[in-house]
Order: C-alpha cells, then structure tokens, then sequence
C-alpha cells in the first residue's frame, strides 16, 4: 500500500505568517491528492482537489502544489480562522489513505 | 440543501455488532460513490470503505476488511455499515461522505459515534 506521511505534526505560528505544510505519497500518485481542514470540533472541510486547485469557496491565501511523490499546502498569511488540523488524502486508488495531519495554532 | 445524516451508532461490547445508516437529501444519491471514514478520540482521520453509486464496485481498508459490510439503497437513498465482530480500535466518529465528480470529498455528515467497551 502507498503510505502517506505529513510534516510538520504540529506547528505554532503568528497571525500574518506563511504557513508551508508538506505531504509525502510513495509511490507517486500523479495529482491524485487533496487537503482537508478540520477546525477543533468540527467536521472536516476539503480545500483543495487535484494537487493544487482551490475548492470552490477556499479563500485565496491557501494554495497547493505538487505531483507524484512530493505536495504542499500553503497558506500565504495565516488567520486566526485558520486554526485547526489539516490532511492530505491520496485517492488515485484504494486504499484513500489520509496523512497523520498536522495541527496548527496561533503563537 | 444537501443533507448527509448519521445514525446508528452507540455503546457496543467487544466482538458484537452495530450497522451504521447515512440518509442524504438535497441531490440525487444515485449518481455518487459514497465513503465511510472514521476518527478514533483524539486521533486523524481514517479511511474506512467507499463504494459506488451502482454498488458495482466496493472497498475497504484493510483494518476492517472481512469484518465490516458496506452497502446502499439508491430506492432509500441510504448508506450502511455493518460491522461485525467490533473491538476497542474501531472506536470513534464514523463519517458518511460524498464523493464528488472530482473524487473527493464534498461533502461530510456530522459523524455518529461508536463506543466499543465492556
């Protein structure tokens, strides 16, 4: 099966800060990836499809990028909004594994 | 408005059963694979089982295959999940979510939960 890691786990940042979460599948899986939030107590939301395009809705300060093995989120000024725990998920084929997420708050 | 809508869940001992329903409104079922993912207390997000809108086609991960049975009513339009022989690690928030053109999710219900406990 293909694994899927994330880092950092946790990071804490300051409101305003760009904000750069990586995501790892080996082996590749093309853009077959995407990016949830999950805000505390929340149902997770997804942000971005096919690698990189924004979810109808997600403000513009997030953006993804990547192909085969290597993707990020980033997020080009943090809002306080922003807390929570984002994951990536494969999905060119099953299993449709998440990452472990990585779980961001305010400094 | 388009609704996914839990249900099921509970205090269950180890070994025994529980079947999960997800009913949705607001678009047409039949035309969406649908998925099931779980988060333990605590812990990230995890895949469970997905199957397709004709139920041609039909997955699992591998923690709950040969233990859990998913299925649909298009007529009803209703996800299910049977699991059998539950332990402690399936405990959690189980998710029912819609899987779009793109083959992501959507679209989240607000989980059911699962206690499995003596």
């Amino acid at each position: 099966d293909i694994q899927v890691t994330q880092s950092p786990s946790s990071l804490s940042v300051s409101v305003g800060d760009r904000v750069t979460i990586t995501c790892r599948a080996s082996p590749g899986i093309a853009t077959f990836l995407a990016w949830y939030q999950q805000k505390p107590g929340k149902v997770p939301k997804l942000l971005i499809h096919g690698a990189s395009t924004l979810q109808s809705g997600v403000p513009s300060r997030f953006s993804g990028s990547g192909y085969g093995t290597d993707f990020s989120l980033t997020i080009s000024s943090l809002q306080p909004e922003d807390v929570g725990t984002y994951y990536c998920q494969k999905y060119n084929s099953a299993p449709f594994t998440f990452g472990p997420g990585t779980k961001i708050d305010i400094k | 408005e388009v609704q996914l809508v839990e249900s099921g869940g509970g205090l269950v001992q180890p070994g025994r059963s529980l079947r999960l329903s997800c009913e949705v409104s607001g678009f047409n079922f039949d035309d969406y694979a649908m998925h099931w993912v779980r988060q333990a207390p605590g812990k990230g997000l995890e895949w469970v089982s997905g199957i397709t809108w004709n139920s041609g086609s039909i997955y699992y991960a591998n923690s709950v295959r040969g233990r859990f049975t998913i299925s649909r009513d298009n007529a009803k339009s209703s996800l299910y999940l049977q699991m059998d022989s539950l332990r402690s690690e399936d405990m959690g928030l189980y998710y029912c979510t819609r899987v779009n053109q793109f083959l992501v999710y959507d679209y989240w219900g607000q989980g059911t939960l699962v206690t499995v406990s003596t």
